[in-house]
């Protein structure tokens, strides 16, 4: 089956620095990944479509210019978390599309301190 | 609001019991997923309803999409121990875009 990873799993970081977090899919390409945001005991909550070689789509009240999104290639996506702040602290999953069906990451679970 | 209302939102029960879950919305989703989410981890995809009315069976659960395509059901049958989990709905929007409900914490006692 199609097989999705995230590095790193975990990262704790001070308040102010910047996190950047990978997502690949291993055994196929993505044109499109997705990356989400789960708070403790919340559900997904999509924050941006990532788009490979074009700029992300961000969801309503999803700051661009703080979670930064990269598609560099068919296979890799990456999220980086600008001037962390504790609020950003959760835990973040990416997923990639292929034959019309999302593979989830493992997901990375950031705390900020 | 969520555009997908998933309901209960938590469930315990005992072994061997039988259990819904409901996923409902106002609007039409060209496709449903039911998700199985373990703690500190990504969710796992269960199955995927397409068709107005499809049923479809994975062992134990039971799953339906309604005729309007706009709720889907889950129920387990005789659930166990390793039913525990986060079960969650997601309805895939024309835009391509996964919504998520609020998801079902599943607890089964043994």
């Amino acid at each position: 089956g199609a097989v999705v990873s995230q590095h790193p799993s975990w990262v704790i970081c001070k308040s102010g620095t910047s996190v950047k977090i990978e997502c690949r899919s291993l055994d196929f390409q993505a044109t499109t990944m997705f990356w989400y945001r789960q708070f403790p005991k919340q559900s997904l909550m999509l924050m941006a479509t990532s788009n490979e070689g074009s700029k992300a789509t961000y969801e309503q009240g999803v700051e661009k210019d703080k979670f930064l999104i990269n598609h560099a290639s068919l296979t890799l996506s990456t999220l980086t978390v600008t001037s962390a702040h504790p609020e950003d602290s959760s835990f973040y999953i990416c997923s990639a599309r292929t034959g019309g069906t999302q593979y989830f990451g493992p997901g990375t679970r950031l705390l900020v301190l | 609001t969520q555009l997908l209302e998933q309901s209960p939102q938590f469930l315990s029960i005992q072994e061997g019991e039988n259990l819904t879950v409901y996923c409902n919305s106002s609007s039409v989703f060209s496709s449903l997923q039911w998700y199985r989410q373990e703690p500190g981890e990504g969710p796992v995809l269960l199955v995927t309803v397409v068709t107005g009315g499809e049923v479809k069976k994975l062992k134990r659960l039971t799953f339906q999409f309604g005729d309007a395509r706009k709720d889907s059901s889950l129920h387990i049958t005789a659930a166990q121990p390793g039913d525990t989990g986060l079960y969650l709905c997601a309805g895939e929007t024309l835009n391509d875009m996964l919504r998520f409900g609020a998801g079902t914490r599943l607890t089964v006692k043994p």
